[in-house]
């Protein structure tokens, strides 16, 4: 069985606050993919990053960084010096046995000025 | 350089009547995949679909929904006498061939579905 927990469910913080979300998965397969995706007011749904199961270097992308540890199977989400555009719900989703994502139930974050 | 296409962005039915909602892959993808976003039940698969293939519809309701992907043309999802339980954001998402290094689902707009 795979489940993806994001545990909290709204997250609000005041512009250039750093925050993290969090993202804990359960797999029994050894070869797994992890994703994270925005969902802005507008109702899209944005890809940010993909990790292997096998790449457990953390990955940093302007004001995002993501840390994977498989010894915890979380793969956390912060974003330094929050802005306002960054008001989103966030989902963590895990491919393991198939080809469907398996989402999170996200967390809804919001910046405020 | 377009992405992922769905249309119309927003439907309107009545009890019972027909949904069909398309869903354009990215240049140079084949691997369709349909999800639905319902509000306490957050976003779950229905189906995977290649060319003329559907791959894995586990996610599907067994009754009144389908989907196919022709050889030529859009994805569609039909959703039959719709009922008020239907309404929800249906999202398409494609992706090149899954299980490679740079695998990742891209994903449309959405379709809105609301049943009156």
């Amino acid at each position: 069985a795979q489940k993806v927990t994001q545990a909290q469910t709204e997250i609000s913080v005041v512009e250039k606050e750093d925050v993290t979300l969090d993202c804990v998965y359960e797999t029994r397969d050894t070869t797994y993919y992890l994703f994270w995706y925005k969902q802005p007011p507008s109702g899209e749904l944005v890809f940010l990053i993909r990790r292997n199961s096998f790449d457990e270097q953390n990955e940093i992308s302007g004001r995002y960084s993501w840390n994977f540890q498989k010894s915890t199977s979380s793969f956390n989400f912060t974003i330094t010096a929050s802005q306002v555009v960054d008001s989103a719900v966030y989902f963590c989703a895990l491919i393991s046995s198939g080809y469907a994502l398996n989402f999170g139930k996200g967390t809804s974050l919001l910046v405020t000025p | 350089n377009a992405g992922v296409m769905q249309n119309p962005r927003h439907l309107v039915r009545r009890r019972g009547q027909e949904a069909r909602l398309r869903c354009s892959p990215m240049k140079g993808h084949s691997h369709v995949y349909w999800y639905r976003q319902l509000p306490e039940e957050g976003l779950k698969f229905m189906v995977y679909l290649q060319k003329e293939n559907i791959i894995d519809e586990s996610g599907m309701p067994k009754e009144r929904f389908s989907a196919e992907f022709p050889k030529e043309g859009p994805s569609i999802l039909r959703i039959q006498q719709v009922v008020r339980g239907d309404s929800a954001a249906y999202f398409c998402a494609s992706s090149r061939i899954p299980g490679l290094a740079d695998y990742e689902q891209y994903f449309g707009p959405g379709t809105r579905l609301t049943v009156t």
